[in-house]
């Protein structure tokens, strides 16, 4: 398995919502990342787990609040969003440490504020 | 300060010629550095990497070639095909640093004309 899964893959919510994203992954990555992307813009770091624990939150306001239960999940949890926080979430994963490091990302979560 | 650079936004070329994206860096540190291609509302999908020790990666139609006194990157599609259009980010990280250190060129747009 060399897939980096996320759900959902488009999500509408309002201001007042709370959703989560989800992000899964099978490839024994210790590292798992939140990457936030505009349009036509690089993806943005938001935080890094490493091996199961939070080691960069590049910060990101508290409305966003990561969570890794495990190894291979890696959750999103939403709150009191804003409109211009619509973007495209992207997940990805990767060995922490050394060369050779190849970050597998995940097709997103489409997510739209209203 | 940005990086890792991508000067063109846009590159056009014909189907069965050769496409050329480029790249330049300023962090002489960075001794990794990898190609990624995306499709619009997916995540970005790794293409090709290559060492600093070394000067050139192919891997099928794609080759990367390192230039590392000029700190420069290129990737050469050959022959390009329709389905190449996408945007292509160049990215780098330094191995012994830690997992964050994943920096992103702003993409380069390809578009192969059949």
């Amino acid at each position: 398995d060399t897939e980096v899964t996320q759900t959902p893959k488009h999500l509408v919510m309002g201001m007042t919502n709370k959703k989560s994203l989800k992000c899964e992954q099978h490839m024994g990555h210790r590292a798992m990342y939140w990457y936030k992307q505009k349009a036509k813009k690089p993806p943005e770091l938001m935080f890094v787990y490493s091996y199961e624990k939070l080691s960069i939150n590049e910060s990101v306001p508290s409305r966003f609040s990561p969570e890794c239960p495990n190894s291979s999940l890696l959750n999103l949890h939403l709150h009191a969003l804003q409109p211009e926080d619509s973007a495209l979430y992207l997940c990805a994963s990767s060995q922490p440490l050394g060369t050779r490091r190849i970050y597998t990302f995940g097709s997103g979560t489409r997510l739209t504020v209203v | 300060d940005q990086q890792v650079k991508q000067n063109s936004p846009s590159l056009s070329v014909q189907e069965g010629r050769i496409s050329i994206l480029n790249c330049d860096y300023t962090n002489s540190m960075f001794d990794y550095f990898l190609w990624y291609k995306k499709y619009p509302a997916e995540g970005p999908t790794f293409l090709i990497s290559i060492s600093s020790i070394k000067d050139k990666n192919e891997d099928g139609r794609f080759t990367v070639f390192l230039n590392k006194s000029a700190k420069h990157l290129s990737l050469h599609i050959v022959p390009s095909q329709p389905g190449d259009s996408a945007v292509y980010f160049c990215a780098a990280y330094l191995s012994s640093g830690s997992a964050r250190q994943l920096t992103f060129g702003s993409g380069t747009q390809l578009t192969v004309l059949p």
